[in-house]
């Protein structure tokens, strides 16, 4: 079945980028996600990419997509605390079967002040 | 817009004891999900709802029962509860089904259920 992989944990510096990065396996994937959780709290959408994008911005955030690779990474610019929080990426296909949405493990972002 | 609401938001059970979580949307959305989050794996889903009227299972669905009341409401039930059943259940709906330009999930902020 398809698979969705990220890393568990990274670690920056208040004012830095952030880059968080994701593989997915399915070559048909149609849209891939970007998820925040905050302690305690659902799951909230930062943002998505079709897949004939290879790039989407969106004030702080930008995502970049690689289908050749299947490589799907999210930066965040300036990252500050409240960044702080687990990130999930998460691929959708037409034909999804009995897995609407694919999610990754989720990458937990630690800020440092 | 209150948007997807869970209800209860903590719960305790003794195995073997059953109990249904409730999940109730106000975006007149018509897909609706249910998935568990443990540590370390992320989220699955248990069973999905893509229509008023229909029910699918996801890839967890064993010891779980849902039922599509109406568009608005999608509810989880657990007849017997086990141990393994111990894990936060996050409720989420979506306009359209996956795949679509309008199928991004917006999620209920979580029951969190132990089973002793």
């Amino acid at each position: 079945g398809e698979d969705v992989e990220q890393s568990l944990f990274l670690s920056v510096r208040e004012g830095d980028s952030s880059v968080i990065n994701c593989t997915y396996t399915d070559s048909s994937s149609t849209y891939l996600y970007w998820y925040k959780q905050e302690p305690g709290a659902g799951l909230q959408l930062l943002t998505y990419i079709f897949s004939n994008m290879d790039m989407k911005q969106d004030q702080r955030l930008t995502v970049l997509l690689n289908k050749k690779d299947k490589h799907l990474s999210l930066r965040i610019a300036d990252t500050q605390t409240g960044d702080s929080a687990i990130y999930f990426c998460a691929e959708t296909t037409l034909n999804s079967g009995n897995t609407p949405l694919v999610f990754g493990k989720g990458t937990r972002l630690s800020v440092i002040a | 817009n209150a948007g997807v609401t869970q209800t209860p938001k903590f719960q305790v059970l003794k195995t073997g004891q059953s109990m249904t979580l409730q999940c109730a949307q106000d975006m007149n959305h018509n897909s609706m999900y249910w998935y568990r989050q443990d540590p370390g794996m992320g989220l699955r889903l248990i069973y999905y709802s893509a229509s008023e009227g229909t029910t699918d299972k996801g890839e967890v669905p064993n010891g779980y029962n849902v039922s599509r009341l109406n568009k608005r409401e999608f509810s989880l039930r657990l007849e017997s509860a086990a141990p393994s059943q111990t894990s936060v259940y996050f409720c989420a709906s979506s306009l359209l089904g996956p795949g679509t330009s309008l199928g991004e999930q917006f999620f209920g902020p979580g029951t969190r259920l132990t089973v002793l």
